[in-house]
Formats: C-alpha cells, sequence, structure tokens
C-alpha cells in the first residue's frame, strides 16, 4: 500500500478563495482524521469518521470549513471563503478499529496551505 | 476538554545523554497510549507504543502510570538523529468519541554534536 495519500502538497491562494484539499486513506482503514498544524497551537484534531460517517467535527473552526467521505477511500475538506488565518498545515490520517491489534494512525505527507 | 499536555522544551541535549519526557492526560477512560515522532516540516510517525507493564524499544522505554495519568519516554544513549519533535497520543476507546487520537503539543528534543 503507498500509505496515506494527501494532494495537493502545496496551495498557494488568495483570501476568499475556496480550497479543497484531498485525501485517500490506507485500503482497509475504518477511521480517517483531519488535522491542522500550526507553530502556536500545536497538531489539532478537525474531524475524524469511522465508516464514512463523521463522529466528532467539534474541532471544526467555524462554518467556513466542512468535510466529507463520499466513501471509504476518499475524503475531502473544504474552506469557503479561505482566510490568512487558514495558512497550515493539514494532515489526514487513517487507522483501523482494534482493542490488541497495532491501531495507530498512519499520517499523509501533509497539505501546505497558505493563503495571501 | 479532553487534553493531553507535555513539556513543549526545547531539550538541548549533547550526544549521549540520557533525556527523558513526561505527558500527563486528562481523560481517566483513554485506554491506548503512543508515542510519535515528528521531524521538520514532515508527517508524524509512530515512535512506539506505551504498555501497562511498561516496554522497551532498543534505546527507548516507555511507560505508563494510569493511577497518575502520566506516560513518559527515556532516550538512552542519545543520537543526533534523535533530533526531534515527540508528541505524547492518547487514544480514547469508550464512549461517543471512540477512536479518536488526542496529541499533545510535543516536546522538541535537539542533540547536539
Amino acid at each position: 500500500d503507498a500509505g496515506v495519500i494527501q494532494s495537493p502538497r502545496h496551495e498557494v491562494t488568495e483570501m476568499g478563495q475556496e480550497v479543497t484539499l484531498r485525501c485517500k486513506p490506507i485500503s482497509g482503514h475504518d477511521y480517517l482524521f483531519w488535522y491542522r498544524q500550526t507553530m502556536m497551537r500545536g497538531l489539532e484534531l478537525l474531524i475524524y469518521f469511522n465508516n464514512n460517517v463523521p463522529i466528532d467535527d467539534s474541532g471544526m473552526p467555524e462554518d467556513r470549513f466542512s468535510a466529507k467521505m463520499p466513501n471509504a477511500s476518499f475524503s475531502t475538506l473544504k474552506i469557503q471563503p479561505s482566510e490568512p488565518r487558514d495558512s497550515a498545515v493539514y494532515f489526514c490520517a487513517s487507522s483501523k478499529t482494534g482493542v490488541w491489534t497495532n491501531t495507530e494512525a498512519f499520517f499523509g505527507q501533509g497539505t501546505r496551505l497558505t493563503v495571501v | 476538554r479532553k487534553e493531553v499536555e507535555q513539556d513543549p522544551g526545547p531539550f538541548n541535549v549533547p550526544e549521549g545523554a540520557t533525556v527523558a519526557f513526561n505527558c500527563t492526560y486528562s481523560n481517566s477512560a483513554s485506554q491506548s497510549f503512543f508515542w510519535y515522532r515528528q521531524d521538520c516540516r514532515k508527517e508524524p510517525k509512530l515512535l512506539m507504543s506505551v504498555y501497562s507493564s511498561g516496554n522497551e524499544d532498543g534505546r527507548f522505554t516507555a511507560q505508563l502510570n494510569r493511577a497518575s495519568q502520566y506516560i513518559s519516554l527515556l532516550i538512552r544513549d542519545s543520537k543526533l538523529s534523535d533530533s526531534a519533535t515527540y508528541l505524547c497520543v492518547v487514544k480514547e476507546e469508550h464512549g461517543g468519541s471512540q477512536g479518536n487520537l488526542i496529541f499533545g503539543k510535543g516536546t522538541k528534543l535537539s542533540v547536539k554534536p
């Protein structure tokens, strides 16, 4: 497996534009997480899905952010309209259910978003 | 709010030193614990899981104290390549947030020649 795949790797956009980040989790993983990382706030959970269903979106900053998981192999995080304070690295991660098996999360390489 | 707290550092140590990182978590129902490592401008990667009885992987030793809700990571004979940020991670296993991974903000380690 190629691991968690995110696209794009880098995105520079103007304030007010719509941004869509994409993620393909590892095949067979039933959990998918979206995180945002900044120097000031560290790694923050935005939302996570289990079997394509959103479980906890309390970390989504505001209505400008939305996330979908239409099937087990694809998820998107959308920001509309984008603002400079959204600039960060956005990570997608996936893991699988288990109690005794190794259930660590595997991260994608991240999308570095800059909003100017 | 469920929290995972770490000393942000930085810890600046010479090669060969022993260094220890600590982490506390607030949710007593948490069941699974991990240490992740993140290199500069890279994604976090699993370093090791933390088991109730404590566990060792080469120069790395992880300990868990459930009564105090405290996790530690010990690195012996530190190498230049150990320089990174170490993230403490707690996985929730019960309730509405089952499966959620909560990350600490990380402890930065810099190993000097």
